[in-house]
């Protein structure tokens, strides 16, 4: 079975500074799709960036980046000039290629502070 | 198209008592998920559907629980005799076919069994 690690129940970040939420997934498979989610207070789920287990390229949506290490399974978020809108939880998920439902983690809280 | 809408955004229900969650997608996903979100934790899987067919149900799911989904359109989840577990947000989401899409969310339905 799957599993995906979320260590970080909670971080803050200075507004305009950068974060890195931190990932770690477990799954004997090769192929695969990694996603970061960005649930705000008002509790709607939004999918901030993918990645594709067979690229090697890391995937980039402005100021969201990860740094995802096949090897290592770890999938990190960095988020760069944080803005008070970043305010939210957020869930890294894993997907097997071929499969439909997403696991997700625990989460992390993140707080941008003025 | 305004997204994933969900209905009711709130339940509150004695325990014991059924109640039922209405899900409509985006017109153009044939897919639909069901996942249940309890506190400080992230989503887990219920249920999916290509069209208006239930191709997986998550153990989760009991036989208390039911989904639907006619005609491929919107989708119903019913819980029968409800019990204060059952409390918790039910998130319906949607996607198009194909490895690996992303899903959409709908803001969810909290549901509190008193």
């Amino acid at each position: 079975a799957q599993t995906v690690t979320q260590s970080q129940p909670e971080m803050s970040v200075q507004e305009a500074e950068t974060v890195t939420l931190s990932c770690t997934y477990d799954t004997s498979e090769s192929n695969y799709y990694l996603f970061w989610y960005k649930q705000p207070p008002s509790r709607q789920m939004i999918l901030v960036i993918r990645q594709e287990a067979y690229k090697q390229q890391n995937a980039t949506e402005n100021r969201f980046s990860v740094n995802f290490q096949k090897a290592a399974k770890s999938f990190s978020l960095k988020i760069s000039d944080s803005q008070l809108g970043d305010t939210a939880m957020y869930f890294c998920a894993f997907m097997s290629a071929g499969a439909n439902n997403l696991f997700f983690g625990t989460g992390t809280r993140l707080t941008v502070i003025p | 198209d305004t997204g994933v809408s969900q209905d009711p955004r709130h339940k509150i229900t004695k325990r014991g008592q059924n109640v039922t969650f209405r899900c409509d997608p985006i017109s153009e996903h044939n897919r639909l998920y069901w996942y249940r979100q309890t506190l400080g934790q992230g989503p887990e899987f219920l249920t999916y559907f290509q069209n208006e067919a239930q191709l997986e149900k998550s153990r989760l799911l009991s036989d208390r629980f039911s989904a639907e989904r006619p005609k491929g359109s919107f989708s119903t989840l019913e819980i029968q005799r409800t019990e204060q577990g059952d409390s918790a947000m039910y998130l319906c989401a949607s996607s198009l076919s194909g490895q690996g899409k992303g899903y959409t969310f709908g803001s969810g339905t909290r549901l509190t069994v008193v």
